[in-house]
Order: C-alpha cells, then sequence, then structure tokens
C-alpha cells in the first residue's frame, strides 16, 4: 500500500480566492488522481494528473478551473480557482502503486468550504 | 455511460447480524472491482476483484464478482457498531480510472 498525504486538512476560503492542494506519497506511484466528494454524495473523478505534461480531465472539468501540476513521481497539486460556495466539497487525491496490481489508495482528504 | 449502483442506499442493524450489501455496474473495458470503507474523510480500500467466483475473505468482511451478472456483493458477519461507515463500490476500467457508486451507509446499533 501507500501512505498519502494531503495539505491542507481543512481551510474556509472567501469566494473569488483560489486554494492550492498539495498531495505527497511516499513511494512510486504509477498514477495519481483528483476527486471530489460533494456533501452527502459519492466520488466523483476531476483528472488524472500525468507526470510532467498536462492533466487528463474528466467531462464537467476544466483545467482553467482546477489546473493540476504533477511535477515527479510521487507529488502533485490541485487548485481550485476563482471559488464559490457550489465549491464546497472534500478532495481527494489518489494514487495507484507500481506493483501493487491496481488498487488505488486514497489520501485523508482536504475539506473546503467556501463562504 | 459507465455506472455502478449500490444497494441499499442505507441500512440499520444490530449488532450480530449479517449484513450483504450489493453492487451492480454497467462499465466499458472492465478491469476490476474495488470496495472501501468510508468513515469520515478518506475511502480505506478492502478489496479489489478481478475474477469471478473467487471468494476474498478479511476478517468477518468477504467478497464476491460475478462478472456475468455484473455485480459483487460485500457480506459482513456478526457487525460491531465499528463497522458503521459508508461502504463504496467502485468499478475500475482499462485506463486506470475508477467510477464509484452511491455508496450504502450502514449503522450498526448496539
Amino acid at each position: 500500500s501507500a501512505v498519502i498525504s494531503q495539505k491542507p486538512s481543512r481551510d474556509i476560503c472567501q469566494r473569488g480566492t483560489s486554494l492550492t492542494i498539495q498531495c505527497q506519497v511516499d513511494s512510486q506511484v504509477t498514477m495519481m488522481f483528483w476527486y471530489r466528494q460533494q456533501p452527502g454524495q459519492s466520488l466523483t473523478l476531476i483528472a488524472t494528473a500525468n507526470q510532467g505534461s498536462e492533466a487528463t480531465y474528466e467531462s464537467g472539468f476544466v483545467i482553467d478551473k482546477f489546473p493540476i501540476s504533477r511535477p515527479n513521481l510521487t507529488f502533485s497539486t490541485l487548485t481550485v480557482s476563482n471559488m464559490s460556495p457550489e465549491d464546497s466539497s472534500i478532495y481527494l487525491c489518489s494514487g495507484t502503486v507500481s506493483g501493487s496490481g491496481h488498487e488505488q489508495f486514497f489520501g485523508p482528504g482536504t475539506r473546503l468550504t467556501v463562504l | 455511460e459507465d455506472k455502478v449502483v449500490q444497494s441499499p442506499l442505507s441500512l440499520v442493524v444490530h449488532e450480530g447480524d449479517t449484513v450483504t450489501l450489493n453492487c451492480s455496474y454497467e462499465v466499458t473495458n472492465f478491469r476490476s472491482l474495488l470496495w472501501y470503507k468510508q468513515e469520515k474523510k478518506a475511502p480505506t480500500f478492502l478489496f479489489m476483484l478481478t475474477s469471478s467466483g473467487i471468494e476474498k475473505k478479511s476478517g468477518r468482511l468477504s467478497s464476491i464478482l460475478d462478472k456475468k451478472e455484473l455485480f459483487s456483493i460485500l457480506n459482513i458477519t456478526a457487525t460491531q457498531t465499528g463497522d458503521s461507515a459508508v461502504y463504496l463500490c467502485a468499478v475500475g476500467n482499462q485506463g486506470g480510472k475508477l467510477i464509484f457508486g452511491q455508496g450504502t451507509e450502514l449503522s450498526v446499533k448496539p
């Protein structure tokens, strides 16, 4: 398995501002992903974070709103830009560790509240 | 469109009961089905199933996959209050993405 950390663990932000969430894994992962979990709902994939190139976004998510970086195998960031209250969610990163098959392990999540 | 459907959406049982959670799916390029337990924030991994008919077991939890009928079940025997959580079923495709079901919220009463 992999140990995945995220920071911040939670934040309260004002409308119109941006927040960058960091995700660090303790071992090399083959794939990293970012998910959103809105209150009372299941997880929705935002994008696949690709090392050294642009992320691959799912339908309904765009780079201008959710820019993602992955400069190396063990680190990725997700920025939530120009936030509105509708962006209040838990944001989770996950990784698939090489050699583990394709189990996906999740970070502890970042609970974002936008006022 | 790929979809994963879990049932029931919520369940209340008493300690010692046995529960069965269901997950059905329609996903192109199926690779695996995964079960997670979510208590507060991060889902914690329980099982990954890739082959039909082979039961995976961990303590009081077990799971099995039927790739012909496109479903999986998660069984929990002798439930305890610590089993109270949301149980998530997710299907992985060949591209490595996970499609999640809505989750089953299990509440175990003492």
